[in-house]
């Protein structure tokens, strides 16, 4: 089955560091990628999403490009802030199956 | 536009017990997904229902059962209870030809 791997963390930066959070993906088919992130006490909420080979999803700041021959679609932020402490999931989507959560990334960033 | 909404937020139960949950989608969205997030396992998919039918289901036993009314409107129920079930519970609806899923607050389920 599907299935994503990305690094647990926690990850601690300090603020206006550079963010890269990996994530690599099996998957059949073509599926679309999204990142989701999550505020302490709070459901998902997308991010960004990118739905075909060398697309850009970016928001907020944050930024990934999918790239099918390497299948991943690694996020990254230029310069993160105390507000941007959540938990980040990666997945892959097939149209008319389910989501596939990668395990979150934990982002604290420290003032 | 109203987000998604999930009653209750929080929940007390014990093991033995049955739970009934309640998902709202946003207006105009049939399909409603559900998931259980749990500090082991993660974010684990139950099942999906669209229009008054589970599309997809995920890898978990009987117990576990949902509905969806014509409103869109959805519930999971879990019996006989375990304390292994204590997690948050995540509803998320989205269009039917829009992979987008929305995601609720969830509800936290503590079974003692």
């Amino acid at each position: 089955g599907d299935s994503v791997t990305q690094m647990e963390g926690p990850v601690t930066l300090s603020e206006e560091a550079f963010l890269t959070i990996n994530c690599t993906y099996t998957a059949t088919g073509y599926p679309s990628l999204f990142w989701y992130v999550q505020y302490p006490g709070e459901g998902l909420q997308l991010l960004l999403k990118a739905t075909k080979a060398d697309d850009k999803g970016s928001n907020k700041g944050f930024e990934a490009t999918y790239r099918k021959e390497t299948t991943s679609f690694h996020l990254e932020k230029g310069s993160v802030q105390v507000s941007d402490s959540a938990v980040y999931f990666c997945a892959p989507y097939n149209y008319g199956q389910n989501f596939v959560f990668g395990p979150g990334t934990r982002l604290s960033v420290l003032p | 536009k109203a987000g998604v909404t999930q009653t209750p937020r929080y929940l007390i139960k014990t093991r033995g017990q049955q739970v009934t949950l309640s998902c709202s989608p946003i207006s105009g969205h049939r399909s409603v997904s559900w998931y259980q997030q749990t500090p082991g396992q993660g974010l684990q998919f139950l099942f999906e229902y669209f229009s008054e039918t589970q599309r997809n289901k995920g890898n978990f036993p009987g117990r576990f059962s949902g509905r969806q009314f014509s409103n869109s409107r959805s519930e999971m129920n879990v019996s006989t209870l375990e304390l292994g079930d204590s997690a948050l519970y995540l509803c998320a609806s989205s269009r039917s030809s829009e992979e987008t899923q929305y995601f609720g607050p969830g509800t936290r389920l503590l079974v003692l």
